[in-house]
């Protein structure tokens, strides 16, 4: 079993949707779960982060972890074209800077 | 936020010979960390190179194969010797700093 697991999509939403992508993970020593935006030909962007369970937002961005079910969560809001790229989780243990990451999924958002 | 420069952005290379990526970072950073993303893959670690002290390898990744230099703690190089197709990847380097942030890659082609 891979430590973490991601639906590498593609996914394909209309302007205006709501996008939620989804992340497990195996590894119960993971504190720090962070999520990067990847455009084509880029490299990964950090978009946020949250440690612990719980949620927070930024913006049309809300992070969500539940650390029972090891499942970690992001929705965009009002989804965008420009939001089209990959996604990718990245959970980290506590006492490391070691980045874990899933295969990213691919979000397409058309007008 | 720390804004990191990665040259070359691309590559063709032939086998058996050897490339060296460099990345410059605005700030002074501790850690800097290089990565790979295969094609369709996920990133995965190569190594950790702190300034003053030998890089650290990930399981799979040897130092004859991707030696390192950490020469100030705003620079970094990695080297990618004797190469062969399977080498051909996109290489990044990241920093930490108040989070983990990426160059924007080096694709590297080995024909």
């Amino acid at each position: 079993q891979k430590e973490v697991e991601q639906d590498p999509g593609p996914l394909s939403v209309p302007e205006g949707a709501i996008v939620s992508l989804n992340c497990t993970y195996s590894n119960s020593a993971f504190q720090y779960f962070m999520w990067y935006r990847q455009y084509s030909r880029k490299g990964p962007e950090l978009l946020m982060y949250t440690y612990s369970s719980g949620n927070k937002e930024d913006g049309r961005f809300t992070a969500q972890v539940d650390k029972s079910s090891k499942y970690i969560s992001l929705f965009i809001r009002d989804s965008q074209p420009s939001d089209s790229a990959t996604y990718l989780c990245a959970p980290r243990g506590r006492n490391t800077d070691k980045l874990i990451f899933g295969t990213g999924t691919r979000l397409q958002v058309f007008p | 936020s720390a804004v990191i420069s990665q040259k070359p952005s691309r590559d063709i290379c032939q086998r058996g010979t050897s490339l060296t990526i460099q990345c410059q970072v605005d700030s002074q950073v501790t850690m800097m960390f290089w990565y790979r993303q295969q094609p369709g893959q996920s990133l995965t670690l190569i190594a950790t190179a702190n300034q003053g002290s030998e890089a650290t390898y990930e399981s799979g990744f040897v130092i004859d194969k991707f030696p390192i230099s950490r020469p100030n703690l705003t620079f970094s190089t990695l080297t990618v010797s004797n190469m062969s197709p399977e080498d051909s990847s996109i290489y990044l380097c990241s920093v930490e700093f108040d989070g983990t942030f990426f160059g924007q890659g080096t694709r590297l082609t080995v024909v």
